[in-house]
């Protein structure tokens, strides 16, 4: 059964602290990895799509990679306004996405 | 500008009374979904169409109907809603394939 599982739940930074969310899946056939940022009462909004082992992406403070059983979105030097829960997703077919539960993260000044 | 929009944004009702949730895209997406929201349990997809008139069941998809008559709309019906449907609701669309979903703003629903 294709699965997601985010970790940490939450987590907790200062500003500049750099950290790493992971996402771990199992899914019969890969087709794409997908991370969103959600904020607190709105939709969530797409960051990055990954498509194989090895593959990186960047988006100002954040990096996305990928391996073969898990991603990980590496925040580098972390502002309040990237306090947000991060989520997950994989498609292992054409017509849904599994989602993970997310990480909350908070940035603290 | 490019959106997913939903309506109602809030909506609070009892047990039993039909209620439509509607959906609309103006991106001429051919996918779209419903998804709800539950605290540690992450998007869950309820149903989901490929195209006009093509629609399919998701992981969750009891209690709910979906019709697809227009590429823009796709309404999320309850017939006779019930507390454990008490969730936060997103429609999503994209184009085909794995392109770039996007997500409308999300409807909260409180059924008593």
């Amino acid at each position: 059964e294709d699965q997601v599982t985010q970790s940490p739940e939450a987590l907790r930074l200062q500003e500049g602290e750099s950290s790493s969310l992971n996402c771990s899946y199992t899914v019969s056939g890969l087709r794409g990895l997908f991370w969103y940022r959600q904020d607190p009462g709105k939709g969530p909004e797409f960051l990055f799509t990954l498509y194989s082992a090895g593959e990186e992406k960047e988006k100002e403070r954040l990096k996305a990679t990928l391996t073969k059983k898990e991603s990980f979105l590496h925040i580098t030097a972390p502002k309040p306004e990237d306090s947000a829960t991060y989520l997950c997703a994989v498609s292992g077919g054409y017509n849904k996405l599994i989602f993970g539960a997310g990480t909350r993260l908070a940035v603290h000044p | 500008e490019a959106q997913v929009t939903q309506n109602p944004r809030y909506l609070i009702t009892v047990t039993g009374k039909k209620l439509t949730v509607t959906c609309s895209q103006n991106m001429n997406h051919e996918y779209m979904s419903w998804y709800r929201q539950d605290p540690g349990l992450g998007l869950r997809q309820i149903y989901y169409s490929m195209n006009v008139e093509a629609t399919d069941k998701g992981d969750v998809p009891e209690g709910y109907k979906v019709s697809r008559k227009e590429k823009r709309n796709f309404p999320l019906i309850l017939e006779s809603p019930s507390p454990n449907q008490t969730s936060l609701y997103f429609c999503a669309s994209r184009p085909t394939g794995l392109e770039t979903q996007y997500f409308g703003p999300g409807t909260r629903l409180l059924v008593l």
